[in-house]
């Protein structure tokens, strides 16, 4: 069966540190992949997509990469921030229906 | 004001009552989506639309229906509520353009059936 994955457990980072959180999937064949932030109580907000044939992409403080062959992208904030606490949602779309399956997020805290 | 607007934005009601969660949109796009979201699990796709003709059922799709009464608004009804459909409901919206595949969510809908 198709399956995305995210660590359900929260993962505390020490302020100015990278955190990484993962995200794997299994029987899909991807087109693209997206990254959301969302905060307590609001909707998701987009980040970052990333397509198949691409391995890394960046933004400000976040960069993406997407590895098919390990079927996993991994998701970094350096010089992380008590800001960027929030849970992060994984999206993956398929390249059958473009329909996305989502993660159900890893929660990220930063400690001053 | 939001370019995604849900109504209303919290509601508790019983079982086997009507409800009605609405959207409206100011982005001008034509694709909109229902999604929820429980605890544990990602959002799961509801009901879609690409435009006012055109309504497609999601993965959970039973025991909902929705109407798309213009571009810019999308309402998800759940005729009879039943307390499993407890959930906060998002509302999305997304540009014909593919080029990035982006949703813009409204704030969410939480929805309470006792």
């Amino acid at each position: 069966s198709q399956k995305i994955e995210q660590n359900s457990e929260a993962l505390n980072i020490q302020e100015g540190k990278t955190a990484t959180l993962t995200c794997n999937y299994t029987n899909y064949s991807p087109a693209y992949l997206q990254w959301y932030r969302q905060d307590p109580g609001r909707g998701p907000v987009f980040l970052l997509l990333i397509r198949e044939n691409e391995k890394e992409k960046r933004k400000e403080r976040l960069k993406v990469t997407f590895d098919t062959t390990l079927k996993q992208s991994l998701f970094h904030i350096t010089a992380s921030q008590p800001a960027d606490s929030a849970t992060y949602l994984c999206a993956l779309a398929s390249d059958s229906n473009y329909q996305l399956i989502w993660g159900a997020g890893t929660k990220l805290i930063i400690k001053p | 004001d939001a370019d995604v607007t849900q109504t209303p934005r919290n509601r508790i009601t019983k079982t086997g009552k009507r409800i009605m969660l609405e959207c409206s949109q100011t982005k001008g796009h034509d694709r909109m989506y229902w999604y929820r979201q429980d605890p544990g699990l990602g959002l799961r796709l509801i009901y879609y639309s690409f435009d006012v003709k055109d309504i497609n059922k999601g993965e959970i799709s039973d025991g909902y229906s929705v109407s798309r009464q213009a571009q810019a608004k999308f309402s998800l009804s759940l005729e009879s509520a039943i307390p499993n459909q407890t959930a906060l409901y998002f509302c999305a919206t997304e540009s014909e353009g593919r080029l990035t595949g982006e949703l813009f969510f409204g704030e969410g809908s939480r929805l309470t059936v006792l």
